[in-house]
């Protein structure tokens, strides 16, 4: 299983862009990026994957590198209610497990 | 979109009595579900990946015969925690490959056994 690395906690002004990055340098080649969040006591929801191309949803957006050895989430207008544990993961579009590494703590203060 | 429901939410149960928790794909069919637990403060650990009509696959260091996972039909496993004791504690989250993309989570069920 590829490992990442996180940040393990960022803050972000509310209103502002909030920039999340994930080092996942021995991901295979067909494996996905995904992202997840999970506000306190939840469960963790999606955001967003990719495999090679950025991509773009009505949460956020998802900036992979070239070499595909790292990845930024991006928040465009973060909220107080970003404030959560964002995960980054790598996995097989067609199936398989989830491992969850230690992720960010993305706090968004007023 | 995809919904895993998980019941109940929370549990209490004395000591040596057993717990079932249930995770429901709603509007999916899901022949694999998966089960993780999380400790406060950290981050979620895979137990077990289950299987629709077939047995589960357990995580290394995780004991099969305590948490009982069965995947009787395509919309519905369990985790029974047997003879649950206070270090079993935590908080128990089931999730479901949705039909069109990644992972759909249910609303995890937070177990204190007392």
């Amino acid at each position: 299983d590829a490992k990442t690395t996180q940040p393990t906690s960022m803050d972000c002004a509310e209103g502002r862009a909030a920039n999340l990055p994930c080092n996942h340098s021995t991901i295979s080649g067909n494996e996905y990026v995904y992202w997840y969040r999970q506000i306190h006591s939840q469960g963790p929801q999606y955001i967003i994957h990719g495999l090679k191309n950025n991509e773009t949803n009505e949460m956020a957006s998802l900036i992979i590198t070239e070499d595909r050895k790292s990845s930024t989430l991006i928040l465009p207008h973060a909220t107080l209610r970003d404030t959560a544990v964002y995960y980054c993961i790598p996995g097989y579009n067609q199936g398989g497990k989830l491992i969850f590494g230690q992720g960010t703590e993305l706090s968004v203060k007023p | 979109g995809a919904v895993v429901s998980q019941h109940p939410s929370r549990v209490i149960c004395k000591s040596g009595t057993s717990v079932k928790i249930e995770c429901r794909s709603l509007d999916f069919q899901a022949t694999t579900m998966f089960w993780y637990r999380q400790f406060p403060k950290q981050s979620l650990m895979l137990m077990a990946t289950s299987n629709e009509g077939s047995k589960a696959t357990y995580e290394q260091g995780v004991e099969k015969d305590k948490f009982l996972i069965n995947h009787a039909s395509l919309t519905l496993s369990t985790l029974t925690v047997t003879s649950a004791h206070p270090e079993d504690s935590s908080f128990y989250i089931c999730s479901a490959r949705g039909p069109d993309y990644g992972y759909t989570f249910g609303s995890g069920t937070r177990l204190t056994v007392v």
